[in-house]
């Protein structure tokens, strides 16, 4: 079946450091990809979309390039604020399905330090 | 804006006593989904309705039931709430279910039973 796999967390960094949020999945056929992020008590925030190969999605300094060959949608900031703290989903829809269901991975902490 | 409204934002219900969580939208989507998201874990599709049409996940339980009387309103009703159900409950909504479509979500509905 369908799944999606993320780094376990928290993670936690320094203000201005780089991040990388491993996400890898498993799918029949071609799904799109998202990540979504959770802040404290709120819901989910898209942050970046693709939805096919190679594509990139980009959002307010995050990016996230879908490699069909690793299937893998890694998530990158170059430079963190204590803002950026959150949970942070991996996320798949499977056409397959034809019903727009997101299958999320576990979600992984991210906690910046001023 | 448009948007995605949860009412309450927090629910504290009796072990057993029938409750009911609402969603609005001002998106005029056609999808709206139910999401159980528990302590520390991922979202889990409950149900969803593609305008009239209801589409149940296999592993929901039947103590939890859903109306969606127009386009903009959709209601969670859960029978007989047990300690097992206290979580937070998401509604999302997009265009359409292809597999490309971004969900919105809401704030969410945070359920306590007691």
């Amino acid at each position: 079946g369908n799944s999606v796999t993320q780094m376990e967390g928290p993670v936690t960094l320094s203000e201005e450091a780089f991040l990388t949020i491993n996400c890898t999945y498993t799918a029949t056929g071609y799904p799109s990809l998202f990540w979504y992020v959770q802040y404290p008590g709120e819901g989910l925030q898209l942050l970046l979309k693709a939805t096919k190969a190679d594509d990139k999605g980009s959002n307010k300094g995050f990016e996230a390039t879908y490699r069909k060959e690793t299937t893998s949608f890694h998530l990158e900031k170059g430079s963190v604020q204590v803002s950026d703290s959150a949970v942070y989903f991996c996320a798949l829809s499977d056409g397959s399905s034809n019903t727009g269901k997101l299958i999320f991975g576990q979600g992984t902490t991210l906690q910046v330090k001023p | 804006d448009a948007m995605v409204i949860q009412n309450p934002r927090y629910q504290v219900t009796q072990f057993g006593k029938p409750v009911t969580l609402s969603c609005s939208q001002t998106l005029n989507h056609n999808v709206m989904y139910w999401y159980q998201q528990k302590s520390s874990q991922a979202p889990k599709l409950l149900f969803h309705y593609y305008d009239k049409d209801f589409n149940n996940e296999a592993d929901t339980p039947d103590n939890f039931q859903s109306r969606r009387p127009n386009t903009s309103f959709c209601f969670l009703d859960i029978r007989s709430p047990g300690l097992g159900d206290a979580a937070m409950y998401l509604c999302a909504t997009s265009r359409g279910a292809a597999y490309q479509e971004t969900q919105y979500f809401g704030p969410g509905t945070r359920l306590l039973v007691l």
